[in-house]
């Protein structure tokens, strides 16, 4: 299986704040890397798929970059809905594994 | 837009079966994979596995002994089924679909459902 680890595990900010989170696959997995946000009691919203692509909807100050191994989710001005936890995704093999996650915290 | 519902008993004995359905709205079953992932309790998310339309069907092997997913076209839902369930099998389980019509690349879960809480125990 593909391990894929986020970092850091929780991050404090504040609103306005610029953040970025790391993912790092087990192995290259191409650009096959998907970002997920999930607010506590909701089901995962995608926020971006293939590494840099952004879901219709989806705020601007969202974006994601990386291939081959490293992956990074970056949001810039911080908005008080943004406070959620955040996973990415690699659908490059199967079985499709998710990292630990990512909590965004004010 | 899509919109996808859980449905099932939110409560199971150990060593039973877990069935859960997912229900289609705004959309059909006739094209895409259409996918059961899982989150336990204050943890992260494990993907079961996925359906194509056509039936092919890929598991986690982690669970592949126990888990059986199925469609129905004509009704625009698909299930989950896990026999044999333990405490370990606790979670909230979603139902997501993955938009390729085609088979290929690329693969994410666009949509998903609200997702539902089993619990298993005695």
């Amino acid at each position: 299986d593909i391990q894929m680890t986020q970092s850091p595990s929780s991050l404090s900010a504040s609103v306005g704040d610029r953040v970025t989170i790391t993912c790092r696959a087990s192995q290259s997995i191409s650009s096959s890397l998907n970002w997920y946000q999930q607010i506590p009691g909701k089901a995962p919203k995608l926020l971006i798929s293939v590494a840099s692509s952004l879901q219709s909807g989806v705020p601007s100050r969202f974006s994601g970059s990386g291939s081959g191994t490293d992956f990074t989710l970056t949001i810039v001005s911080l908005q008080p809905e943004d406070f959620a936890t955040y996973y990415c995704q690699q659908s490059y093999n199967t079985p499709w594994t998710f990292g630990q996650g990512t909590r965004l915290e004010i | 837009q899509v919109q996808l519902q859980e449905s099932g008993p939110g409560l199971v004995k150990p060593s039973e079966a877990l069935s859960l359905t997912c229900t289609v709205s705004a959309g059909s079953t006739s094209s895409y994979y259409w996918s059961w992932i899982r989150q336990p309790p204050g943890k992260g998310l494990e993907w079961i596995g996925f359906i194509f339309y056509s039936g092919i069907t890929n598991y986690n092997p982690s669970l592949k002994s126990r888990v059986t997913i199925s469609v129905d076209t004509s009704k625009n839902y698909f299930s989950l089924r896990l026999t044999s369930v333990t405490a370990a099998d606790t979670a909230v389980y979603y139902c997501a679909r993955v938009p390729s019509r085609d088979g290929y690349p690329p693969y994410y879960f666009d949509f998903w459902g609200q997702g539902i809480l089993v619990t298993v125990s005695s």
